[in-house]
């Protein structure tokens, strides 16, 4: 079957930088995408890895290695607003997104 | 970036009736778009997925007859939840695809609807 796994809960410190992993075995692979969502709010497009290696975007960079079905999504100097879940999803050989159940961070002062 | 709206963004309605969620992609063509339901503190849970043209294909377990599907342009797919009972209140959010020659084929989120049946 197919299955992506991340941490149900993360906690971590204002200005400190926090690592969010993902795990995936699929039925195909098109890329691995990652997710903001702040509580009652839509999911908002963070970043997207199709190949290996680490994509980086301001404040988040995420990373991909296909052969070990991983990734992880890097947030640094983080604020107060990073607050969020933050979801993990695979595209199948389908096109299909197939979601992980999120992660939770709770950023304390 | 790509911009997906969705109207309303809540509604309040009695058990029996329909209600019509309307998802459009405002600056780009989306030939296909996608359906959530989303139960609090849960993941997303894909309903159906809708493509311009065709009828659209539901996930095992929803009910196309209650949840109707129409894609009938590339910038506008609608969701009728028929005869609305208290256990369909959820939030309900939309995605289109972004098929305009970039590489990363992202989904882009409406804002989600809020339907509360009594």
């Amino acid at each position: 079957g197919q299955n992506i796994d991340q941490p149900t809960e993360m906690t971590a410190t204002e200005g400190a930088i926090v690592q969010i992993n993902c795990t995936y075995q699929t039925s195909g692979f098109n890329g691995l995408f990652w997710y903001q969502q702040h509580a009652g709010e839509a999911p908002t497009f963070l970043s997207y890895n199709v190949l290996d290696g680490l994509e980086e975007k301001g404040r988040f960079s995420s990373f991909l290695s296909r052969s070990k079905g991983y990734s992880y999504l890097l947030l640094k100097e983080l604020q107060m607003k990073d607050s969020a879940s933050y979801l993990c999803a695979v595209m199948d050989s389908n096109y299909q997104l197939i979601w992980g159940a999120g992660t939770k961070l709770i950023i304390k002062p | 970036g790509a911009v997906v709206s969705q109207h309303p963004s809540w509604v309040i309605c009695k058990s029996g009736t329909s209600v019509k969620i309307e998802c459009r992609s405002l600056d780009f063509q989306a030939t296909t778009m996608f359906w959530y339901r989303q139960f609090p503190k849960q993941s997303l849970m894909l309903m159906a997925t809708s493509n311009e043209g065709s009828k659209a294909t539901y996930e095992q377990g929803v009910e196309k007859d209650k949840f109707l599907i129409n894609h009938a342009s590339l910038t506008l797919s609608t969701l009728t939840v028929t005869s609305a009972h208290p256990e369909d209140s959820s939030f309900y959010i939309c995605s289109a695809r972004d098929m305009g020659g970039g590489a990363t084929d992202t989904q882009y989120f409406g804002p989600g609807t809020r339907l509360t049946v009594l």
